[in-house]
């Protein structure tokens, strides 16, 4: 079946590169997505990457996939202590309707 | 802006009580989920609608049922409240016709704790 996985936690310094990965295992994903919660709040889109592409640069955040080994990773330039949050990966394939999402990784961000 | 709305926010309910969640939309969106979230977990799909009157079961539906009478609200119930059901529910709208994953708004949660 569908499945998205990520690691549970991440900590870097304030100023530091932050690379979250994912992989997911359906290799009929269409869009895949990456979605910040922040404490008490819902999930906010961060940004997405189409499955025929490999980068997507957006300000701070840079999405690289890896089609071939199904990985999906985000880079975040220059993390601040306002990036401390949980990122999830997500995925989903055609119109569907149904999102896929990993199991979250908290980002803490060290002043 | 786009706003999901949940009315409540935090919960403490009885095992066995009959729990009920609402969520409203602005946007006149036709789909609309409701997700439970735990750690560990991310985020699991309950149920969906996508028309007035209009539900399918997403990957965990025991123990739950919906109702969606107008298009704006969408109510998750959990008829007799257990332990397990601790948990974070956040509710989501999308319009049809486009990929979700972009166009998909969620509401700030509901934390329901039952003891």
């Amino acid at each position: 079946g569908e499945d998205v996985e990520q690691s549970l936690f991440l900590s870097v310094r304030e100023g530091d590169s932050s690379v979250i990965n994912c992989t997911y295992t359906d290799s009929s994903s269409t869009y895949l997505y990456w979605y910040k919660q922040e404490p008490g709040a819902g999930l906010q889109l961060l940004t997405y990457i189409f499955s025929n592409m490999d980068m997507k640069q957006d300000q701070r955040l840079t999405v690289l996939l890896n089609k071939k080994d199904k990985h999906l990773s985000l880079r975040i330039a220059d993390t601040q202590t306002g990036d401390s949050a949980i990122y999830f990966c997500a995925e989903t394939h055609d119109s569907s309707y149904k999102l896929i999402f990993g199991s979250g990784t908290r980002l803490l961000v060290r002043p | 802006d786009v706003k999901v709305t949940q009315s409540s926010r935090y919960l403490v309910k009885r095992t066995g009580e009959k729990v009920f969640l609402e969520c409203v939309q602005d946007m006149d969106h036709e789909n609309m989920f409701w997700y439970r979230q735990d750690p560990g977990l991310g985020l699991r799909l309950i149920y969906f609608s996508y028309d007035v009157k209009m539900k399918e079961k997403g990957d965990i539906p025991e123990g739950y049922s919906v109702s969606r009478e107008k298009k704006e609200r969408f109510s998750l119930i959990l008829e007799s409240a257990s332990t397990n059901q601790t948990s974070m529910y956040l509710c989501a709208s999308s319009p049809t016709g486009a990929y979700t994953g972009n166009t998909i708004y969620f509401g700030e949660g509901s934390w329901l704790t039952v003891v």
